[in-house]
């Protein structure tokens, strides 16, 4: 089992649609997790970052945290094809040392 | 305030070589860790230094190895590459390590052959 799964996708939404992107994690110890985006040929960008249980609204952006299922997710109101790129979720575990783990992550194609 | 710098940006190599890439983090910040994204493994992480030193490190064979100079900027070393080293190494900088004020650079991509 990987540390860190995500669906890799492509998932396709229309524009005005809401995307969502989910993320399920092994470490049952882990408390801090985080969203970057990734365009195409471009480096990681930090978007969202979550540590307790619920939701966590940052403008079109939110992020879900349900630590019992150990699974976080992230959504995006009224999707535009701007927000076109890889979403990677990435989880701070303490397994031997304190490292981040990412997932593979999600390709989220926005359709005009 | 200018981004994290990576040097070289392209770099093609053969099996057996090493190399040595460079990351300039952002001015004040002095933590620095590395990355290797491949298309199958994704991002992974290889190890952090903080203040000259190795704080954190990644499941990666002794190969790989760093170091950080006392201006934060970093170097990460390749030696006896291999096929399978063919990635993008990506340096992200952050102020204590804290992952809310990491920053990525642009990443080098290498190349072996």
């Amino acid at each position: 089992q990987k540390e860190v799964e995500q669906n890799s996708g492509p998932l396709s939404v229309p524009e005005g649609a809401i995307a969502s992107l989910n993320c399920t994690y092994s470490d049952r110890v882990s408390q801090s997790f985080f969203w970057y985006r990734q365009y195409s040929g471009k480096s990681p960008e930090l978007i969202m970052s979550i540590y307790s249980n619920g939701d966590k609204e940052d403008g079109r952006f939110t992020a879900q945290l349900n630590k019992a299922s150990q699974y976080v997710s992230l959504l995006i109101r009224d999707s535009q094809p701007s927000d076109s790129a890889t979403y990677l979720c990435a989880v701070l575990t303490s397994y031997n040392t304190d490292k981040l783990i990412f997932g593979t992550g999600t390709r989220l194609q926005v359709f005009p | 305030k200018a981004g994290v710098t990576q040097t070289p940006r392209y770099l093609i190599k053969t099996r057996g070589q090493q190399v040595t890439l460079s990351c300039s983090p952002i001015s004040g910040h002095r933590s620095v860790s590395w990355y290797q994204q491949t298309p199958g493994q994704g991002l992974q992480f290889l190890f952090e230094y903080f203040s000259e030193t190795q704080r954190n490190k990644g499941n990666f064979p002794g190969r790989f190895s760093g170091r950080q100079f006392s201006n934060s900027r970093s170097e990460m070393n390749v030696s006896t590459l291999e096929l399978g080293d063919s990635a993008l190494y990506l340096c992200a900088s952050s102020l204590d390590g804290q992952e809310e004020t990491q920053y990525f650079g642009p990443g080098t991509r290498l190349l072996v052959l």
